[in-house]
């Protein structure tokens, strides 16, 4: 699977946008992209996933480039509870057991 | 519905014993994936398993072993624990995964070795 590039840690006002950035230049033309978010202490939580079509459902919308290169999760309007890890992970699907690559991901910390 | 859900929460061992951790899917999923967090890092593939047998395997060594039983639940043995072996043990669950489906996560056991 191919390897993705996040920032380590980013700030976002409350009721902001909050636009998560992730590079992905290596990724070939049968791995989808993923996004989970890890809150302290919990188990990580799936949000999105897309192949080459922006993606957009009730948490977040995913916005990836049209060479596939990278990609951008956004979270429309963050609230405290949005405070967490937020990793990033490409993987093939069909024909894959496929394991969930984890990287270190974006701390992401909402601020009042 | 119960999702994931994983015994013990927590666990105290000593090196050199054998633990055993359990996991129940979310209902009608029938693929188990278990990770290993170590503090401060992202989860680690261990291994999965669907129709009882293990599917695929991370960099492992084979004090880690699995099971699955008939009902879908997994177990994730660990024999000659070391101290490194301190973690969060993430079981994850999803339906058909080789078809795409997302995996849902347990909310771990927090295994500590002394």
């Amino acid at each position: 699977d191919a390897k993705t590039t996040q920032p380590p840690s980013m700030d976002c006002a409350e009721g902001r946008a909050a636009n998560l950035p992730c590079n992905h230049s290596t990724i070939s033309g049968n791995e989808y992209v993923y996004w989970y978010r890890q809150i302290h202490s919990q188990g990580p939580q799936y949000i999105i996933h897309g192949l080459k079509n922006n993606e957009t459902n009730e948490m977040a919308s995913l916005i990836i480039t049209e060479d596939r290169k990278s990609s951008t999760l956004i979270l429309p309007h963050a609230t405290l509870r949005d405070t967490a890890v937020y990793y990033c992970i490409v993987r093939v699907i069909l024909g894959s057991w496929g394991k969930l690559q984890f990287g270190a991901g974006t701390q992401v910390v909402v601020t009042p | 519905d119960a999702g994931v859900t994983q015994s013990p929460t927590h666990l105290i061992k000593t090196r050199g014993q054998q633990v055993t951790l359990r996991c129940s899917p979310k209902s009608g999923h029938d693929t188990v994936s278990w990770y290993q967090q170590a503090l401060g890092q992202g989860p680690q593939f261990i291994f999965q398993y669907y129709e009882e047998e293990e599917r695929q395997r991370g960099n492992f060594p084979d004090r880690f072993s699995g099971h699955q039983f008939p009902n879908y639940s997994s177990e994730l043995n660990v024999n000659a624990l070391l101290l490194g072996d301190s973690a969060l043990y993430l079981c994850a669950s999803s339906l058909a995964w080789a078809l795409g489906y997302e995996q849902y996560f347990g909310p771990g056991t927090r295994l500590t070795v002394t």
